[in-house]
């Protein structure tokens, strides 16, 4: 596609409920990261993948929450038993093989009541 | 660990006032440096990246310069449509490929 294209665009859920995020990346893009931006505060790296591989998880920031990547392309992001500090808007990005200019899609905003 | 800080938080210019954007950073060794625009409901989009002290790069009315410690994103003559908030982020050589540490931003209103 044109962009990064990521659904829901919204998401309201209840605490203890588990979610699902997508994230389309750019056709022939190889590598997907995901990122977290909490209101007021920087980007935070989750994962990255390079095809179905995910050479980094370093950022997940519990058992909670795991990815995965599918044909080299789609992405999903899990976030299971979802709290209140989960609340964010989850960015996705991509970018060639080689290449550590990312380009993001408009992301998800997770609301957890 | 990498540690990107920006100043100021928010800066409010006049249309044609021009100022500079600061980037503090700590990194072990630098890969690159990173320059982002966000507009409100969107996700960031690339301006610039920088990898050694001295490089400089110019688009439209931004530009950018680096230092070994801080990196500055100077706005000449600014016009209400560069009203975004403007990211600063690093990688450092340890890092894997696209792990960026990015700073909280500078929000920037240019009011006509």
């Amino acid at each position: 596609g044109a962009g990064v294209s990521q659904s829901p665009s919204n998401k309201v859920t209840e605490k203890g409920k588990d979610v699902e995020l997508r994230c389309d990346p750019i056709s022939g893009h190889t590598a997907l990261y995901w990122y977290r931006q909490s209101l007021g505060q920087g980007l935070e790296f989750l994962i990255y993948f390079q095809g179905n591989s995910a050479p980094d998880k370093s950022g997940l920031p519990s058992d909670r929450f795991s990815a995965e990547r599918t044909g080299g392309s789609v992405s999903t992001l899990t976030i299971q038993r979802t709290q209140q500090e989960d609340s964010a808007v989850y960015l996705c990005a991509s970018s060639r093989s080689g290449a550590n200019v990312l380009t993001f899609g408009a992301g998800s905003r997770l609301t957890v009541l | 660990e990498d540690q990107v800080t920006q100043s100021p938080e928010a800066l409010r210019l006049q249309e044609g006032e021009s100022s500079s954007l600061n980037c503090s950073y700590t990194v072990s060794g630098l890969r690159g440096l990173f320059w982002y625009r966000q507009d409100p409901g969107k996700g960031p989009e690339f301006l610039f990246t920088l990898y050694s002290a001295g490089e400089e790069k110019e688009k439209e009315r931004l530009k950018a310069t680096l230092t070994k410690k801080e990196s500055f994103l100077h706005i000449t003559a600014p016009k209400p449509e560069d009203s975004a908030t403007y990211l600063c982020a690093v990688q450092g050589t340890t890092d894997s490929w696209g792990k960026l540490q990015f700073g909280a931003g500078t929000q920037v209103v240019v009011t006509p």
